[in-house]
């Protein structure tokens, strides 16, 4: 069966340092994979979408990054964290057109 | 615009009183409709996809329906542990379709007590 990890489950990270967020996926091959961000009281925002390794789509500018360095590795980074990074992000997986996305458990990330 | 709203933002129910959620949508041909239970400081679980209008998915006390702009998720007898937040998202034909890009509603809190 299919599974989705992600990491770490809370963070917290002053104003002006780096960021990484692991996601892996395990139990398919050449998923499509996605990054959210979840803010209190609103919906689902999609970040970043990637069809394969390598292959990363923007869906709002903003000051983060996506990079796929392997099939089923997915990491969201940012130089320079700002407290509007704040939220609730998650990252999801699936086999593509007509196929439910699939949820890891999210990580929780303060800004102070 | 893609659009999908969901209703009410929020629901009590006493533990046997069914009742159902609703997700409307607006999309410019609709290729699947998703249902995802959340719990707090949890990621979206995957309950139902439905494609068709007069398609149903039943599971445990859940049954969701569709038609061609709206569908409900009717909940029978519910138990506190159905105590989450429901969402609804909607993939359309077109514009992202082949990315599996899905849009959400904001979400149904329901809270059942005992």
């Amino acid at each position: 069966s299919q599974t989705i990890h992600q990491w770490p489950a809370t963070l917290v990270q002053p104003v002006g340092s780096p960021l990484s967020l692991e996601c892996t996926v395990e139990g398919t091959s050449n998923p499509n994979l996605y990054w959210y961000r979840q803010a209190a009281g609103r919906g689902l925002q999609l970040l970043f979408y990637s069809v394969g390794i390598g292959q990363i789509s923007s869906e709002v500018p903003q000051n983060l990054s996506a990079s796929r360095p392997q099939d089923r590795q997915f990491i969201l980074s940012s130089k320079k964290l700002l407290l509007s990074d704040s939220g609730f992000y998650l990252c999801a997986w699936s086999q593509g057109a007509g196929q439910p996305q699939h949820f890891g458990d999210g990580t929780r990330l303060s800004i102070l | 615009e893609d659009q999908v709203t969901q209703s009410p933002e929020a629901l009590r129910l006493q533990e046997g009183e069914s009742s159902s959620l609703n997700c409307s949508y607006t999309v410019s041909g609709l290729r699947g409709l998703f249902w995802y239970r959340q719990d707090p400081g949890k990621g979206p679980e995957f309950l139902f996809t439905l494609y068709s209008a007069g398609e149903e998915k039943e599971k445990e006390r859940l049954k969701a329906t569709l038609t061609k702009k709206e569908s409900f998720l009717h909940i029978t007898a519910p138990k506190p542990e159905d105590s989450a937040t429901y969402l609804c998202a909607v993939q359309a034909a077109g514009r992202g379709s082949t990315l599996g890009r899905l849009y959400f509603g904001r979400g149904t809190q329901l809270t059942v007590w005992p």
